[in-house]
C-alpha cells in the first residue's frame, strides 16, 4: 500500500495550545496536501505544499515538508474548539497519470474549551 | 458555485444487493474521483474518471464499478454487497489540467446488514 501514516492517531489539547501532527509517506511526490474532516463529513482542503518547498503558512496553519525523510508536519497555532476534527495528509505521487491521491490514516484532534 | 453533491446521503442495504451512488461535481470540473472510507482502512482510492473515461483504478474487486456522463456527473455501483462494504463513500472533483486540490462531497454512508 502507498498509503501514508499520520502520527499521533489521536491528540487532545486545551484551547489556545498548539497542535502538531505528522505525516509520513512512501513514494516520491509532486505535492503534499492537508485536509480536514469534521465528523463523518467530506474532507476540506487546508493547504498544499509542493515538493520543492520546505515550509508554508496559511493563517494559523504552518506546514513543513522534508522530502529526504518523506515526512511532513502540520502545526495549528492557538487552537480553538472549532478545530476539533480529523486531519489527513494526501500525497500526489510523481508517477501520477491523473488525480490519484494517497491519504494517510488521519489524526483525530480534540480541542477542549 | 455549488459544491460537490452526493446522493443519497444515507442508505441501508442487505448482503447480496447492489447499490448505485451518484455524484455531481462542481460545474466545470471534469475529473471525478471516488474514495471509500472505513475506520480500519482510512481513505482508499476507488477510481477516477476524466471526460467519461476511467483514468485510474484502485485495488478493489470488480464488484466496484463506475462511470461518468457527458455532463461530468458520475455514478458508482457496488454489486453483490458484503458486510465489509459498509463505509462512507466520498466523491471528489477537481478542475483538471494543472489543478491539484480535491473538493469533496459530504459522502454517502452505506450500511450493509
Amino acid at each position: 500500500s502507498q498509503q501514508g501514516e499520520e502520527d499521533p492517531q489521536a491528540l487532545s489539547i486545551q484551547e489556545g495550545e498548539n497542535a502538531t501532527m505528522n505525516c509520513s509517506y512512501k513514494t516520491s511526490i509532486n505535492n503534499l496536501q492537508w485536509y480536514r474532516q469534521n465528523s463523518g463529513r467530506g474532507l476540506v482542503h487546508l493547504i498544499l505544499i509542493r515538493s520543492n518547498e520546505r515550509e508554508k503558512h496559511s493563517g494559523r496553519l504552518r506546514v513543513t515538508l522534508d522530502t529526504s525523510k518523506k515526512s511532513s508536519s502540520l502545526l495549528i497555532t492557538a487552537s480553538r474548539a472549532a478545530d476539533t476534527a480529523s486531519y489527513f495528509c494526501a500525497t500526489a505521487p510523481l508517477t501520477n497519470t491523473g488525480n490519484q491521491f494517497y491519504f494517510g490514516t488521519g489524526t483525530s484532534l480534540t480541542v477542549i474549551p | 458555485k455549488a459544491g460537490v453533491t452526493q446522493t443519497p446521503r444515507y442508505l441501508i442495504k442487505t448482503r447480496g444487493q447492489q447499490v448505485t451512488l451518484s455524484c455531481s461535481p462542481i460545474s466545470g470540473h471534469r475529473s471525478v474521483s471516488w474514495y471509500q472510507q472505513t475506520p480500519g482502512q482510512g481513505l482508499q482510492f476507488l477510481f477516477e474518471y476524466f471526460s467519461e473515461t476511467q483514468r485510474n483504478k484502485g485495488n478493489f474487486p470488480g464488484r466496484f464499478s463506475g462511470r461518468q456522463f457527458s455532463n461530468s456527473r458520475s455514478e458508482m455501483n457496488v454489486s453483490t454487497l458484503e458486510l465489509g462494504d459498509s463505509a462512507l463513500y466520498l466523491c471528489a472533483s477537481i478542475a483538471g489540467s494543472g489543478a491539484n486540490v480535491l473538493t469533496f462531497g459530504a459522502g454517502s454512508r452505506l450500511t450493509v446488514l
